[in-house]
């Protein structure tokens, strides 16, 4: 089956400063990608969606100058947390569509700690 | 806007009995509907994918229904196992391959030795 990657799988940041997610698929091409977002016993709540080629389409109420989406090839989306605050701190997961069939198969995830 | 729904938020049951996952959404209007697994600090990982024109799907001791006209899935787990023991997520999608997913609040399961 389709593999999507995640790099890295944990970071731990102080406030203020920016960290950069990679999600990759491995074994197929994916003009968009998925940015899901879940903090602590709660279920995934969509960021924004990655177009490659195009802008970011945000969910309401994400930042997105805070929030910084590329999608620079048909295999790489990166997601970059500027000025990051304790709050930001959750578990951010990628997906993609795989392969020409209908299933999302998503990344590991990345556990982003601020203190 | 669509809401997804899962009954109940936590279940424990002894190895060995069937498990049964119930997910709700709002809008009929689906295209498919996904079952994942997650286990703590992991990703997800696919279980079953239903289309909307499907009932039914089935993968080893798994089995999901999907009643679109009432808006319900149903998740079947025979005979549990400890290893079965994670959170189950339930997704809908309205559109295509590209389209996002909508996901329930998940069901916790233990399933005790």
């Amino acid at each position: 089956g389709a593999v999507v990657s995640q790099h890295p799988s944990r970071v731990i940041c102080k406030s203020g400063t920016s960290v950069k997610i990679e999600c990759r698929s491995l074994d197929f091409q994916a003009t968009t990608m998925f940015w899901y977002r879940q903090f602590p016993k709660q279920s995934l709540m969509l960021m924004a969606t990655s177009n490659e080629g195009s802008k970011a389409t945000y969910e309401q109420g994400v930042e997105k100058d805070k929030f910084l989406i590329n999608h620079a090839s048909l295999t790489l989306s990166t997601l970059t947390v500027t000025s990051a605050h304790p709050e930001d701190s959750s578990f951010y997961i990628c997906s993609a569509p795989g392969g020409g069939i209908d299933e999302q198969y998503f990344g590991p995830g990345t556990r982003l700690t601020v203190t | 806007k669509q809401e997804v729904t899962q009954i109940p938020a936590a279940l424990s049951v002894p190895e060995g009995e069937n498990l049964v996952l119930n997910c709700s959404f709002t809008d009929s209007a689906i295209y498919n509907l996904q079952w994942f697994r997650q286990d703590p600090g992991k990703g997800l990982t696919s279980l079953l994918l239903i289309q909307s024109s499907q009932r039914e799907q089935t993968s080893g001791r798994l089995n999901a229904s999907l009643d679109k006209s009432s808006g319900r899935s149903t998740l079947y787990i025979a005979a549990s196992q400890p290893g079965d023991s994670a959170t189950y997520l339930c997704a809908v999608s309205l559109g295509a391959a590209g389209n996002k997913l909508t996901f329930g609040g998940g069901t916790r399961v233990l399933v005790k030795p």
